[in-house]
């Protein structure tokens, strides 16, 4: 079956410009995750959807930052007037259920952004 | 504060070799430790998952190890394959259920050498 897929893959954009990144989840996974991996760094938790509850945006690093989530569907991550700290990767990934240790996440390819 | 630290940053051996790659992490209250391979250009994906009670679990020629009194894991690699090259990445997940509840690994690079 289908996986969880990104667009775009890649992303070139100047200083101050606004971002959209795109995930669709695994069809049926009620849990959906933002994360951010900076070249040679660790994933960074951003933000956590499950179900209908309000999200946990606890891993956002500012006000910038924004994710929205279409029932248990598609997801968009918004970084408003990006700077070039923003480059990195930025991850998707989705479960079949809540917890976020709880159950597998399968990740997308990740879109790679990059901030002129 | 919760800590998930891996060794080597990278290693680069001979196709045909085994190699082992070390995970200590300071998560607390412990729930699970998962071994994640992440090819270049590719999302990360899931080796193998181990629960406070579990101290070996294979996934053919992926063997994992948890010590839950040091709190330690280790991936050993039997008779790598080109296909090996990745970066490997230890997650350990606290027992609370919230968001901070997972620590990543900075991973391992492996490369496979012909």
């Amino acid at each position: 079956g289908a996986g969880v897929s990104q667009s775009p893959s890649n992303k070139v954009t100047e200083k101050g410009k606004d971002v959209e990144l795109r995930c669709d989840p695994i069809s049926g996974h009620t849990a959906l995750y933002w994360y951010r991996q900076r070249l040679g760094q660790g994933l960074e938790f951003l933000i956590y959807f499950q179900g209908n509850s309000a999200p946990d945006k606890s891993g956002l690093p500012s006000d910038r930052f924004s994710a929205e989530r279409t029932g248990e569907s598609v997801s968009t991550l918004t970084i408003q007037r990006t700077q070039q700290e923003d480059s990195a990767v930025y991850l998707c990934a989705s479960s079949v259920g809540q917890g976020l240790g709880s159950y597998e996440q399968y990740f997308g390819p990740g879109t790679r952004l990059t901030v002129t | 504060k919760n800590q998930v630290e891996q060794s080597p940053q990278s290693l680069i051996i001979l196709e045909g070799k085994n190699c082992t790659l070390q995970c200590n992490y300071t998560v607390s209250p412990f729930s699970n430790l998962r071994w994640y391979k992440q090819d270049t250009g590719r999302g990360p994906v899931s080796l193998t998952i181990m629960t406070f009670s579990e101290n070996t679990k294979s996934n053919g020629r992926y063997t994992a190890t948890l010590d839950a009194d040091t709190k330690q894991s280790s991936l050993h690699i039997t008779a790598s394959q080109l296909s090996d090259s990745a970066s490997y990445i230890c997650v350990v997940s606290a027992n609370n259920g919230g968001a901070d509840g997972l620590t990543f690994g900075k991973g391992t690079h492996l490369i496979i050498q012909p």
